[in-house]
């Protein structure tokens, strides 16, 4: 069975703080995934990563940032929380074979 | 760039069949998904289409492929409360940048 497991389920953050979001996945998969999910957009890709240290702007990067030190474990880094930064957080992963994509349960980010 | 299309609501009864339609824009993807996302937890894959198939059935679901047009549908027979949830229709391009590119979702809202 696939796992892919994101760190938090719910959080709650004040504006102006840093904040971690990981995502781990035991698939040995070289693609990783961040997209936010919000009512009526879907989903939009944040960052993605192609390999370790490896790290590619998706369609809204604007104030986050990543970090992939080690192959099973990609970051997300809100550098300081706005509440435009509420939402639904999911990791996803790929094989590199154009196949199934695996996601995280999701991360709820409130920032108040 | 990929552009995945699809409606946002259907609403269905109980027992009556659900077609979920979906226009995407790549014609490179080896596979097309439907995911199902039930409310609070991350995408679950619902079932695939190989590109070079037109139809593929699995007990309630049937996934139809027109790659002329570039739509798929997703249909549910005898539709139960319990599919109520949202829908993505998603590609993962094998051009090169294997990004999960996801339609917006169509909430499926079953009433009695």
């Amino acid at each position: 069975d696939v796992k892919v497991t994101q760190s938090s389920r719910y959080l709650v953050k004040r504006t102006g703080e840093k904040v971690f979001l990981e995502c781990v996945q035991d698939m040995d998969h070289e693609n990783m995934f961040w997209y936010r999910q919000d009512p009526g957009l879907g989903l939009r890709l944040i960052y993605f990563s192609y390999d370790v240290k490896m790290k590619e702007k998706g369609d809204i990067p604007e104030g986050y940032s990543v970090s992939r030190e080690k192959k099973e474990r990609f970051s997300l880094i809100l550098e300081s929380a706005s509440t435009n930064q509420t939402s639904m957080y999911l990791c996803a992963i790929e094989s590199g074979a154009a196949t199934e994509a695996f996601f995280g349960q999701g991360t709820r980010l409130t920032v108040v | 760039g990929e552009d995945v299309e699809q409606s946002l609501f259907l609403s269905v009864r109980e027992g009556d069949s659900s077609v979920i339609n979906c226009t995407y824009t790549d014609s490179s993807s080896t596979y097309l998904y439907w995911y199902k996302q039930e409310p609070g937890a991350g995408l679950q894959l619902l079932t695939y289409i190989f590109s070079n198939m037109d139809m593929k059935q699995d007990q309630r679901l049937t996934v139809l492929l027109n790659k002329k047009d570039k739509h798929l549908s997703l249909r549910i027979a005898d539709t139960q409360t319990g599919d109520s949830a949202i829908y993505f229709c998603a590609e993962i391009p094998s051009g090169g940048s294997y990004i999960p590119t996801f339609g917006r979702g169509t909430s499926l809202i079953v009433h009695p």
